[in-house]
């Protein structure tokens, strides 16, 4: 049981690249979110999704898209790498109102 | 917005003391609370879960309390160990499956 895994662990993008971060759950959870930390600020939450097919905004969208096809993966897309999305992304997933379990990070840096 | 805030912001103490940690929040409509430990560098280890209806969960040497009416939950763990030392964050989850963090407390325990 693998529990939330995250590739990759560490990424180095130029501004305007493209790249998807990828996160995967064997726990059947329904649901998953992508949150991103910054010093002095906590974690803020991107995108979630309930399950397949359905995913939601967070309190700070903008510059990602995410989808869900399946239960177990939750990918997380910067479509044009902008250095304030230099920060550590992680991704969690949890029953609907359950314990949240997360991922080991991807440290993001945008030069 | 939920606004999310832990006090202190770092807490230093010797082996064996009994201490708490404090997690305060403005709006009390939340369907759960949840603390979690993060070690430098790592993910979020979930440490209690609890819900709107509880008032406190135990694990251990860990016991959390949640007030909601009066937006407080504490985390208190008894006789600390060195092994303690690590940034506890305090989660708050609310209907539409939006949450919000703190900014954590770090926590050392000298031997």
């Amino acid at each position: 049981n693998a529990g939330v895994t995250q590739t990759p662990k560490f990424q180095v993008l130029k501004t305007g690249q493209s790249m998807t971060l990828q996160c995967a759950q064997d726990m059947n959870h329904e649901y998953m979110s992508w949150y991103r930390q910054d010093p002095g600020m906590g974690l803020r939450l991107i995108h979630y999704s309930v399950g397949a097919g359905i995913t939601d905004q967070g309190e700070v969208p903008n510059g990602y898209n995410v989808s869900r096809s399946t239960t177990e993966d939750f990918p997380l897309r910067l479509l044009s790498a902008a250095p304030s999305q230099t920060s550590v992304y992680f991704c969690a997933s949890s029953s609907l109102a359950g314990t949240q379990y997360f991922g080991p990070g991807t440290r993001l840096l945008v030069l | 917005k939920q606004e999310v805030t832990q006090i202190p912001a770092a807490l230093s103490v010797p082996e064996g003391e009994n201490l708490v940690l404090n997690c305060s929040f403005t709006d009390s409509a939340i369907y759960n609370l949840q603390w979690f430990r993060q070690d430098p560098g790592k993910g979020l280890t979930s440490l209690l879960l609890i819900q709107s209806s509880q008032r406190e969960q135990t694990s251990g040497r860990l016991n959390a309390s949640l007030d909601k009416s009066s937006g407080r939950s504490t985390l208190y763990i008894a006789a600390s160990q060195p092994g303690d030392s690590a940034t506890y964050l305090c989660a708050v989850g609310e209907a539409g499956n939006q949450f919000y963090f703190g900014t954590g407390t770090s926590l050392t325990v000298i031997p």
